[in-house]
């Protein structure tokens, strides 16, 4: 089974400031997936990334695969206190017709006014 | 994306009881999971829930603890058994329609006493 380790676990900044959170893993996901939950509520998928290198933006969010496909990043710029929340990243293990998410820790992102 | 109903939303139960809880996909999904979220945590996969057949479970979940149905592709049940305190937690349903990605339904909030 793989791990993913996701940094940080915990981030307080202000509005305005970027930030980026991390997902590593030493082998290669199928695909990786990045969702955000706010308190009360389930994950909501934000992005998946599938291709080496590929990069996708959701308004002031960057997504990145790498070239390996073993890690990826989130990049927020310009945070505002709506992208509070508990981000996830999770990377698709496929084998055979098998299947199985391996989930990041988390990191609980506070974005201050 | 699916939409994803659970029942009930929240639930305060007294130990050494049971709960079912309900999980409703708004249209056909190939594969249902159930995990277990402690607040501002990641996931932890309990089981995957088979169309037909016995859930498949993880390393440390037992059917006796949490028997779960799925008696069709859009339906499935989780029972949480002879419940302790440490039973007390979020659980969230979660389907797979195609490719890799997985829509979550709102969570459970367990709280045993």
């Amino acid at each position: 089974t793989q791990l993913l380790e996701q940094s940080p676990q915990f981030l307080s900044i202000q509005e305005g400031e970027n930030l980026t959170v991390y997902c590593n893993s030493s082998s290669v996901f199928s695909s990786l997936q990045w969702y955000r939950q706010e308190p009360g509520e389930g994950p909501v998928l934000l992005v998946t990334v599938v291709t080496g290198g590929e990069v996708k933006k959701l308004k002031r969010l960057t997504f990145q695969f790498g070239d390996a496909r073993k890690d990826s990043s989130l990049h927020i710029t310009a945070a505002q206190p709506g992208d509070t929340g508990l981000y996830l990243c999770a990377g698709a293990e496929v084998w055979d017709s098998n299947y199985q998410l391996i989930w990041g820790a988390g990191t609980k992102l506070i974005i201050k006014p | 994306s699916a939409v994803i109903s659970q029942k009930p939303s929240r639930d305060i139960c007294q130990r050494g009881t049971s709960l079912t809880i309900q999980c409703q996909v708004d249209s056909q999904v190939t594969m249902m999971f159930w995990y277990r979220q402690q607040p501002g945590q990641s996931l932890t996969l309990i089981a995957t829930a088979n169309q037909g057949s016995e859930a498949t479970y993880e390393s440390g979940f037992v059917i006796d603890k949490f028997p779960i149905s799925r008696p069709n592709l859009t339906f499935s049940t989780l029972t949480v058994s002879n419940m302790s305190p440490e039973d007390s937690s979020i659980y969230l349903c979660s389907a797979r329609r195609r490719g890799y990605e997985q829509y979550f339904g709102p969570g459970t909030r367990l709280t045993v006493t």
